[in-house]
């Protein structure tokens, strides 16, 4: 059984404020690392998969890195706005079959 | 183009009934996969169809079964239903099953 783990569980921020957490995953057997983005009563959206040690991917203010040696992954919210107040969940791939999903950091941001 | 469809999207039954969940993937896409998700964690995996065939089934119980039909739409059964059924159950569909796209779920309430 994987163990996929996100911190923190919860976080508050100040509009404005950048931020960041982390995903834990085994880094053995490897293939890819998805991050989403889930707000309440929406379906989960997809905003990064990533498979290549070293990879960043960035999407207007959010960000992802990837280190596969040590089995971690990082988003980073830059200047959160109210609309970026959701659940973040990060899930390997590890089989190309099933996801094995972390428990999901919930940002709520203040205005 | 629709995203990834489910019906219901709410639904109450009683403990020892059964209860169907319907999926209906992205056009083009042959991949589902179901997942479920209590208060609380990261969403489990459940199932995985591919072209009619199941590709993965993760750590639930045989009163949980799945199938998909020529059209890719997908069904979950479960029978005999327990209160810790109690759930959000997701569908994903994917084309190539290395990105997945999410519908909003069913709430299932076991009373």
């Amino acid at each position: 059984i994987l163990n996929v783990e996100q911190s923190p569980q919860s976080l508050h921020v100040q509009e404005g404020d950048s931020t960041n957490f982390t995903c834990s995953f085994p880094s053995s057997n490897f293939y890819a690392l998805h991050w989403y983005r889930w707000e309440t009563a929406k379906s989960p959206e997809a905003l990064f998969v990533m498979t290549l040690n070293g990879d960043e991917k960035k999407k207007g203010r959010i960000s992802a890195t990837l280190n596969t040696k040590e089995g971690y992954s990082y988003l980073y919210i830059k200047g959160s706005q109210p609309e970026d107040s959701a659940t973040y969940l990060c899930a390997l791939n590890n089989a190309g079959n099933m996801l094995t999903f972390g428990g999901g950091t919930r940002l709520m941001v203040k205005p | 183009d629709a995203g990834v469809t489910q019906s219901p999207t709410h639904l109450i039954k009683t403990r020892g009934q059964q209860v169907t969940l319907r999926c209906s993937p992205i056009s083009g896409h042959k991949s589902v996969s179901w997942y479920q998700q209590v208060l609380g964690q990261g969403p489990q995996f459940i199932f995985q169809y591919y072209e009619k065939e199941e590709r993965g089934r993760g750590n639930f119980p045989d009163r949980f079964s799945a199938r998909q039909f020529p059209n890719y739409s997908s069904e979950l059964n479960v029978n005999a239903l327990l209160l810790g059924d109690s759930a959000l159950y997701l569908c994903a569909s994917s084309y190539d099953n290395y990105e997945q796209y999410f519908g909003p779920g069913t709430r299932l309430t076991v009373t």
